[in-house]
């Protein structure tokens, strides 16, 4: 098993769709995060869950909702998306408090086309 | 406003030369500086970090520099090799209140045999 897992690895959805995006990791971490990568844009950190509670929200609009049932498994749920959030989204994990080399372990990421 | 920059999009090197990718920050309390590298397809992973406290980091071909003052480091990497073509994404964080990471926009490396 790789140490973070991300499905599906592609999708495409309709401006009315409901989909979700499902993040495992396997590396005993206990905190897992969203980002969001778009063309020419920094890596932009959505959501921290850390201990199974949200801890960070970075002015992510309502239409993406995460969800972290356990430390192994976060879920972003999406709902009425606009194109502008065609995107690749990346889940990662890591240690909380931050590891003193505060490294990420990211997953390979799920592309996300809003028609 | 980008807390941390990396102004060339892309860089081109021969093989067998020396990459040096440039990065800036803006925010004076980070003091935490780390390294991630990105293939098509593929999550970014960790390459190298840097605490504060110094001011080089070397690991095999990476080797990375810390100016505090100029709020600059830099990733050198001799020799450079084809596999090395990727994306190189430079992070800081405050090391301190566990802070999250804050990315750079990232460096197309393409090494050229």
């Amino acid at each position: 098993e790789t140490g973070v897992t991300q499905t599906p690895r592609h999708l495409v959805m309709g401006m009315t769709n409901k989909k979700s995006l499902k993040c495992e990791q396997h590396l005993g971490h206990n905190a897992m995060y969203w980002y969001k990568q778009s063309a020419k844009k920094p890596l932009e950190l959505m959501f921290v869950y850390s201990l199974e509670e949200r801890v960070e929200n970075n002015s992510v609009p309502s239409r993406f909702s995460p969800e972290c049932p356990n430390s192994s498994h976060l879920f972003l749920h999406l709902h009425t998306l606009q194109p502008e959030d065609s995107a690749l989204y990346l889940c990662a994990s890591s240690q909380y408090p931050g590891l003193d080399t505060g490294e990420l372990f990211f997953g390979e990421g799920s592309r996300l086309t809003v028609l | 406003d980008q807390q941390v920059k990396q102004n060339s999009p892309s860089l081109s090197v021969q093989e067998g030369r020396i990459s040096i990718l440039n990065c800036d920050y803006t925010n004076s309390m980070f003091d935490y500086f780390l390294w991630y590298k990105k293939y098509p397809a593929e999550g970014p992973t960790f390459l190298i970090s840097i605490s504060s406290i110094k001011d080089k980091n070397e690991d095999g071909r990476f080797t990375v520099f810390l100016n505090k003052s100029a709020k600059h480091l830099s990733l050198h990497i001799v020799p450079s090799q084809p596999g090395d073509s990727a994306v190189y994404f430079c992070a800081a964080r405050r090391n301190s209140g566990n802070t999250p990471l804050v990315f750079g926009k990232g460096t197309r490396l393409s090494v050229i045999a």
